[in-house]
């Protein structure tokens, strides 16, 4: 069976740190995915990718910038970490095609002091 | 935008008894559902899809859609304190990549 592969699990910032989360796939999918969960939000969208190199923006882009080198890899950029923000980053992946349910990874836990 | 929401906020059960968990959703072309779970410190676990009206099982865990109610529950037969986890509704519209999530309902099994 495939895994995603998330990390780190956890990641300690500083207010205004750029900081980087990375998420690898060995399902051979060919969408990826970047949500953002909060306490009492839900997931939110951040990033999409249908095929390598390829990005979509989600609702909630702004203040993040995402990579997707090759088609098992898709990162995340936080461009400048808020104070006190805490929040869950999940990856997915799906294949191609419309009914397609994403999995998911394990969630990288972010903390900004 | 689409607004999906989840009722019960909480749910505390008894093993054994049925559990019933709700959600709606305000886009009625909305035509692709899947309910997940989320243990504690882990990702989502996708549970049943169900994309037209009618009732979908999988295993112990059954999906009702309505659609035109914007309506879609989730019911597990035959809760096991294992089944304790946020579960969580996902909507998605007509060639539209993303899938837009509620809240969640956190169950609770009491053996």
């Amino acid at each position: 069976g495939g895994i995603i592969t998330q990390t780190p699990k956890f990641l300690i910032g500083q207010e205004g740190q750029k900081l980087t989360l990375k998420c690898q796939q060995n399902f051979n999918h060919d969408t990826m995915y970047w949500y953002r969960q909060d306490s009492g939000k839900g997931l939110r969208l951040i990033y999409y990718s249908i095929t390598e190199n390829d990005l979509q923006k989600g609702d909630l882009s702004e203040g993040y910038d995402a990579s997707r080198e090759k088609k098992s890899s898709f990162s995340l950029t936080v461009t400048s970490a808020q104070k006190n923000e805490m929040a869950v980053f999940l990856c997915a992946s799906s294949p191609r095609g419309y009914n397609q349910a994403p999995l998911f990874g394990e969630g990288t836990r972010l903390s900004v002091l | 935008q689409q607004k999906v929401q989840q009722s019960p906020e909480s749910l505390t059960v008894s093993e054994g008894a049925m559990a019933s968990l709700n959600c709606t959703f305000s886009d009625g072309t909305s035509d692709n559902f899947r309910w997940y779970r989320q243990h504690s410190g882990k990702g989502l676990e996708m549970l049943v899809s169900i994309f037209s009206d009618g009732e979908k099982e999988e295993g112990r865990f059954t999906a009702h859609l309505n659609r035109a109610s914007l309506h879609v529950s989730l019911h597990i037969r035959e809760p096991q304190p294992s089944d304790s986890a946020v579960y969580l509704c996902a909507v998605s519209i007509p060639g539209y990549q993303n899938f837009y999530f509620g809240k969640g309902t956190s169950l609770t099994v009491i053996p």
